[in-house]
């Protein structure tokens, strides 16, 4: 059974700051990587996605992949209350992504 | 530019009663489809998903069905709604060829079912 682990939260961070959202995955052929937001009550948007090792920053948003460590991380830089929802890790197996629970993050003014 | 539809929003079933739901995508061919439940407080659960038409994956064995009648649109039924069948459901497309890249899914707006 493949499996995402996120650490559920509640994430607190003041505004202005800097989140970062972690997420383990045990498949190691997984070669593509996503995040999504959800706020409460609505659907999941997707906000980033990665398919090689590094780094790929997409204004406030930087996403890191380490496909060795198996470990995918979600940086939001300047954190605003606007950002205050659940944020899905979901890495790719064939035709599916496995999405991990999801942490919620709380930005507070 | 591409668009999912899902209806209805909100429904509201006794249990025992059956369950239709629909989602269509514009503005793309041969998309693949999926369906996913999250139940309330929980993480996105997926139940099936098509590559084509006609051509179904089950992921959970479950009193759900879904049908693909037509290359962009996507049914979930059930003929018997138990209690547990409440949730929110959701569609979410992907594109590509043969299963290709992108492999980006992108999601409808969600129907809301409760089960009474």
């Amino acid at each position: 059974q493949k499996e995402v682990e996120q650490n559920s939260g509640p994430l607190s961070v003041p505004e202005g700051a800097i989140a970062s959202l972690n997420c383990t995955y045990s498949d190691r052929g997984s070669q593509s990587f996503f995040w999504y937001r959800q706020y409460s009550g609505k659907s999941p948007e997707l906000i980033m996605s990665i398919y090689s090792n590094g780094d790929k920053e997409d204004g406030r948003f930087t996403a890191q992949l380490n496909k060795a460590s198996q470990y995918v991380s979600l940086l939001i830089r300047d954190s605003q209350p606007s950002d205050s929802a659940t944020y899905l890790c979901a890495p790719r197996e064939t035709d599916k992504l496995i999405f991990g629970t999801g942490t919620r993050l709380q930005v507070f003014p | 530019s591409q668009t999912i539809h899902q209806w209805p929003a909100t429904l509201v079933q006794p249990v025992g009663s059956p369950l239709s739901l629909e989602c269509t995508v514009e503005g793309t061919s041969n998309p693949n489809l999926y369906w996913y439940r999250q139940a309330a407080g929980r993480g996105l659960q997926l139940l099936f998903y098509s590559v084509g038409i006609g051509q179904i994956s089950s992921e959970v064995p479950q009193n759900l069905s879904a049908s693909r009648p037509q290359d962009r649109q996507f049914i979930l039924s059930s003929k018997k709604l138990l209690l547990s069948d409440s949730g929110f459901y959701l569609c979410a497309w992907s594109g590509g060829l043969a299963g290709g890249p992108p492999y980006e899914q992108y999601f409808g707006p969600g129907t809301r079912l409760t089960v009474t």
